[in-house]
């Protein structure tokens, strides 16, 4: 399972764009990036996931170069709202997701 | 989208009695769950593998014993957490395996006294 590193924290304020970015040296051929976010007492919540370059939703963008040993997770002007733990997982995703373990997460804090 | 339903959403039992957690796929199929516990300030750290059908997959430094993982079918996996203790407080989260990713349930906050 490749092991993931990111900043244990980050602060920002509202309106700003957010970028965190996760080292993930060991990923596999076959491995996804996937990020999570979670607010205290629930469970993590998709937001985005990518193989390579860049992929954007309506909520975020991924980007991913081309070594593929790092990934960087782009909030656009973020609000108190998305104060969160934030987690990227690597896995390999073929007819189902194998077991993928948490890395420590940024914790976000949004100020006003 | 597909969705986990974790229930119950908090529990507060006694001492040395037992508490079962269901994990629900409501709109798929999951053959593959995983079970993790949350301390707070900490990240989540996968307790188990439960695949339907056969015997769950344990990390180590779990005691299978004393957290029972049964997965009976494609849309169920429960956790039982046996003769509890105080240390067993936390927060513990299931989620369903799909294909390119993961589904999480909302979570269960267990507090034993």
């Amino acid at each position: 399972l490749a092991k993931t590193t990111q900043p244990i924290s980050m602060d920002s304020y509202e309106g700003q764009e957010v970028n965190i970015t996760c080292s993930h040296n060991n990923i596999a051929t076959n491995d996804y990036i996937t990020w999570y976010q979670q607010f205290p007492s629930q469970g993590p919540r998709f937001i985005i996931q990518g193989y390579k370059t860049k992929v954007t939703n309506e909520v975020a963008s991924l980007f991913i170069p081309a070594d593929r040993k790092s990934s960087t997770l782009s909030l656009p002007r973020v609000s108190l709202s998305d104060t969160a733990v934030y987690y990227c997982l690597v896995g390999g995703y073929n007819t189902n997701a194998g077991k993928s373990t948490f890395g420590d997460g940024t914790t976000l804090t949004v100020k006003p | 989208g597909a969705v986990v339903s974790q229930h119950p959403s908090r529990v507060i039992c006694k001492s040395g009695t037992s508490v079962k957690i269901e994990c629900r796929s409501l709109d798929f199929q999951a053959t593959t769950m995983f079970w993790y516990r949350q301390f707070p300030k900490q990240s989540l750290m996968l307790m188990a593998t439960s695949n339907e059908g056969s015997k769950a997959t344990y990390e180590q430094g779990v005691e299978k014993d004393k957290f029972l993982i049964n997965h009976a079918s494609l849309t169920l996996s429960t956790l039982t957490v046996t003769s509890a203790h105080p240390e067993d407080s936390s927060f513990y989260i299931c989620s369903a395996s799909q294909q390119y990713g993961y589904t999480f349930g909302s979570g269960t906050r267990l507090t034993v006294v």
